[in-house]
């Protein structure tokens, strides 16, 4: 059991490229998250989903997209990457008998 | 809109010690309430949460909260700070039945513990 993975770890990009960032949960749960961290502003809810082929916009979504086109995977995509993008993204899942979310271990974005 | 304020960016205590962490909310419903520590280039792991029944609940690695509503507080303490206990702190708060049960953080604490 492998819980929330991210891949990949680390990445650097030059402004205007595009990449997508893959999240994958064996837990079996309804909901998933995509978070973006930044020092001394904790996390922010970029993208959320409800359940397999739904997504919703979270706090900050501009410049960003997501997918959910199977239960276990929730894919974020960058389409024109920007040195504003720079920060550690962490995807978590929640099932939907608690509120209590498992987070994937995150993957830091440089975006230069 | 529910809101979640930490009080003190950077907590340092000596070995021994003991470790008191700010929480303060804003819900319209009653509120799930979370911690969660990150140690350095990890992701969140939950520590403790309060949902409904006690308010004093107790977590992992000796550390415990209690909710009291009165004061919309949710104060994160371990009698006795450990070495291993060094990481970054995060208080949150879920509304029951809305928004798809997400969780607003707050901006995390720091906590240092001094040999």
């Amino acid at each position: 059991n492998a819980g929330v993975t991210q891949t990949p770890k680390f990445r650097v990009l030059k402004t205007g490229q595009s990449m997508t960032l893959l999240c994958a949960q064996d837990m079996n749960h309804e909901y998933m998250y995509w978070y973006r961290q930044d020092p001394g502003m904790g996390l922010r809810l970029i993208h959320y989903s409800v359940g397999e082929g739904t997504t919703a916009k979270g706090e900050v979504p501009d410049g960003y997209n997501v997918s959910r086109l199977k239960k276990q995977n929730f894919l974020l995509g960058l389409e024109s990457a920007a040195p504003s993008q720079t920060s550690v993204y962490f995807c978590a899942s929640r099932p939907m008998s608690s509120y209590e979310q498992y987070f994937g271990p995150g993957t830091r974005l440089t975006v230069t | 809109a529910q809101s979640v304020t930490q009080l003190g960016s950077h907590v340092s205590v000596s070995e021994g010690a003991l470790v008191l962490l700010r929480c303060n909310y804003s819900s319209s419903v009653p509120p799930y309430l979370f911690w969660y520590v990150q140690y350095p280039n990890q992701g969140l792991q939950l520590l403790l949460k309060y949902t409904t029944g006690a308010t004093l609940v107790k977590g992992i690695n000796g550390f415990e909260a209690e909710f009291k509503k009165s004061e919309t507080s949710f104060h994160l303490t371990k009698p006795s700070a450990h070495m291993s206990d060094a990481a970054e702190y995060f208080c949150a708060v879920s509304d029951l039945g809305t928004n798809a049960g997400k969780s607003t953080f707050g901006d995390g604490t720091t906590l240092t513990v001094k040999p």
